[in-house]
């Protein structure tokens, strides 16, 4: 049972450069999300997914961008990297009638 | 505007002792209520959660406690053992439709117990 898994676990960018974290999930749960974990912020929602082709905006979801084509993939793009965005992100996914979200391992980013 | 709030930035107990980690929520649409355990370099797992019609929930050395009417809930770990040591968040969801599904964590406290 391989769960929710993501990909790279650690990357290092340039700014300026485009991004693309993956996080893939094998129990087919209806809702996914994209989270980042910064000091003195805990967790915050950037990104977060219904179904596959539904798609809204979290609390800090400037500079980032997400689609989802498969219910089991939702990957994350940094369009042009910023330092402010690097952080450990979290992907997360959620069966529908279920108030528990699963996450990942996570991805440490650093943009230089 | 923080609507989940853990005070504590840490707290560090024996081992065998009771640990009890706050959590306090200013947005009386909250329902339903989450406690996830953090290791360095893992992502959180969930740990127990309560809803807004309980007052109290257990699940092993686990017990979490809602006083609705104070909008305060805590997490006693009885005893505490030394890989209880991690951060632990504190998250919360609104019920009613729409955005249900979205969690509001709290800033997390960090638990260190001594052996």
């Amino acid at each position: 049972d391989a769960g929710i898994t993501q990909s790279p676990r650690y990357k290092i960018t340039e700014t300026g450069r485009q991004v693309t974290l993956m996080c893939h999930q094998t129990w087919s749960h209806s809702y996914m999300f994209w989270y980042r974990q910064d000091l003195g912020h805990g967790l915050r929602l950037i990104y977060y997914s219904a179904a596959a082709d539904i798609t809204d905006k979290g609390e800090v979801p400037d500079g980032y961008v997400v689609s989802r084509s498969k219910t089991e993939n939702f990957p994350l793009t940094l369009e042009s990297a910023t330092r402010s965005q690097t952080s450990v992100y979290f992907c997360a996914s959620m069966r529908q009638g279920v108030n528990i979200q699963y996450f990942g391992a996570g991805t440490r980013l650093s943009v230089l | 505007d923080q609507q989940v709030k853990q005070n504590s930035p840490s707290l560090s107990v024996q081992e065998g002792r009771i640990s009890i980690l706050n959590c306090d929520y200013t947005n009386s649409m909250f329902d339903y209520f989450l406690w996830y355990k953090k290791y360095p370099a893992e992502g959180p797992t969930f740990l127990i959660s309560i809803s807004s019609i309980k007052d109290k929930n257990e699940d092993g050395r686990f017990t979490v406690f809602l006083n609705k009417s104070a909008k305060h809930l805590s997490l006693h770990i009885v005893p505490s053992q030394p890989g209880d040591s991690a951060v632990y968040f504190c998250a919360a969801f609104r019920g009613g439709g729409g955005s249900n599904y979205k969690l509001t964590f709290g800033k997390g406290t960090l638990l260190t117990v001594n052996p």
